[in-house]
């Protein structure tokens, strides 16, 4: 069974730009979460989503944007980058909304120049 | 605003000690869990501790949780070089899907 899968594993970006980060969870998988992480931070939550609409948000600006399709697939976008916004973007999927294991993928790192 | 205290941030200590990371919080949480995580990969999921005072063991590793359900601690045996690496708690219990703890940096020197 594939794992959680994301793309891509690295990129830079100038500050004002904006960045789309993908994700395909394992087969099955309805939920998908998004966290951010940072060496200051830690992980922290970004937003999670379960048939393709939203159900839960951290506490991060509204910047900071997701979308899920039919197919589970997530992607999350992040307009406006700030050199604060430099991070590890893990992506997690996991059967259904609460009382399952979730599963993350390697990573996306952003580097914001 | 939940929020997960572990200790200690970083340690380091030889082959064949014994260790204890402590993973607190003044919120009540549904569950919680123990992952860790290597350079360049996300979180791998070690346990899930559900009841209050559940004690589960994962070969040198024992996770305990508090009966209060707000504190847990991942104790390892006898640690090994191959333990090294960033051990998290989650906990799960709010709209915030999973809290993180700050993570403990963990060095095993053979």
């Amino acid at each position: 069974k594939a794992g959680v899968t994301q793309t891509p594993r690295y990129l830079i970006k100038t500050r004002g730009q904006q960045v789309t980060l993908s994700c395909s969870p394992i087969s099955g998988h309805r939920s998908v979460s998004w966290y951010q992480q940072t060496p200051g931070q830690g992980l922290q939550f970004l937003f999670e989503y379960f048939s393709e609409t939203q159900r839960n948000k951290g506490n991060f600006p509204g910047r900071f944007s997701g979308r899920q399709f039919s197919n589970s697939r997530s992607e999350m976008n992040v307009s406006t980058l700030e050199l604060g916004d430099s991070a590890l973007y893990l992506c997690a999927s996991s059967p259904a909304l609460a009382g399952n294991t979730i599963y993350f993928g390697e990573g996306s790192w952003l580097t914001v120049v | 605003t939940q929020l997960l205290e572990q200790s200690p941030q970083f340690l380091s200590i030889q082959e064949g000690e014994n260790l204890t990371v402590y993973c607190n919080s003044s919120s009540v949480f549904s569950s919680l869990q123990w992952y860790r995580q290597e350079p360049g990969e996300g979180p791998v999921l070690l346990v899930t501790v559900v009841t209050g005072g559940e004690v589960k063991k994962l070969k040198r590793l024992t996770f305990q949780f508090g009966d209060a359900r707000k504190d847990s601690s991942l104790h390892i045996t006898a640690a090994q070089p191959g333990d090294t690496g960033l051990y998290l708690c989650a906990g799960e219990g709010g709209a915030q899907k999973l809290v993180f703890g700050q993570g403990t940096r963990l060095t095993i020197n053979p």
